[in-house]
């Protein structure tokens, strides 16, 4: 089955600054790869998502790239705020057409954005 | 849209009960999703359903843990005897799953406390 790893397992920047958050997986098959961002307390919500055919897309301040080569994939935010501060996870999986998938999630980030 | 409903938001019983947790999806979405959440095993997977039919259950962690979706609109996890490890964070998602709409919403989650 798939496997997903995430590091860092937290990162603390300033506000303002940017952040990096890096995951690899081990099934060649996989071609979506979505990013959940989780507030203390809160359900995770999707953020961005890429599909195997994207080398990278941006949405705002955030922006997510893969490399199938490597098999890792990338969250990428500029211009931090306070209000990112939460868990992000990373996950892939094999999905053919939207139908019958299941994701495989990485263990967190926990991003501290500090004034 | 109410989004996901899960019942109860919190539960705490003693070792050796039988609990009970209760997940209402989103409705007109297909695929619903049972997830554990804790700190030392992140997101994990435990069982998912594709028009109310377990697709995948190879993350219940064992006979104690079934899992049963009657109809559409109602899914319930059941564990019996709970056990102290087993205190955790459970999620209910539902997607809309062969629309092309790959993102799977969460609900508020229970948090679950076996002492």
């Amino acid at each position: 089955g798939e496997n997903v790893e995430q590091h860092p397992s937290t990162l603390s920047v300033q506000e303002g600054d940017s952040a990096v958050i890096k995951c690899t997986y081990s099934d060649s098959a996989s071609n979506y790869f979505p990013w959940y961002k989780q507030e203390l307390g809160k359900r995770p919500q999707l953020i961005i998502d890429i599909r195997s055919n994207v080398g990278e897309k941006k949405d705002q301040r955030i922006a997510v790239t893969l490399n199938k080569t490597a098999k890792h994939f990338s969250l990428h935010i500029t211009e931090t705020q306070p209000e990112d501060s939460a868990v992000y996870f990373c996950a892939a999986t094999h999905n053919s057409g939207g139908s019958n998938y299941k994701l495989t999630f990485g263990k967190g980030t926990l991003l501290t954005v500090n004034p | 849209d109410a989004g996901v409903i899960q019942s109860p938001r919190h539960e705490v019983t003693e070792m050796g009960q039988e609990v009970t947790l209760r997940c209402k999806p989103i409705s007109g979405h297909n695929s619903l999703f049972w997830y554990r959440q804790t700190m030392m095993r992140g997101l994990e997977l435990l069982i998912y359903f594709n028009n109310n039919v377990p697709i995948d259950d190879s993350g219940m962690p064992e006979d104690r843990f079934s899992a049963k979706m009657p109809n559409a609109s109602f899914s319930t996890l059941k564990i019996q005897p709970s056990e102290p490890r087993d205190s955790a964070v459970y999620f209910c998602a539902s997607n809309p799953s062969g629309t092309g709409i790959n993102e799977q919403f969460f609900g508020p989650g229970t948090r679950l406390t076996v002492l």
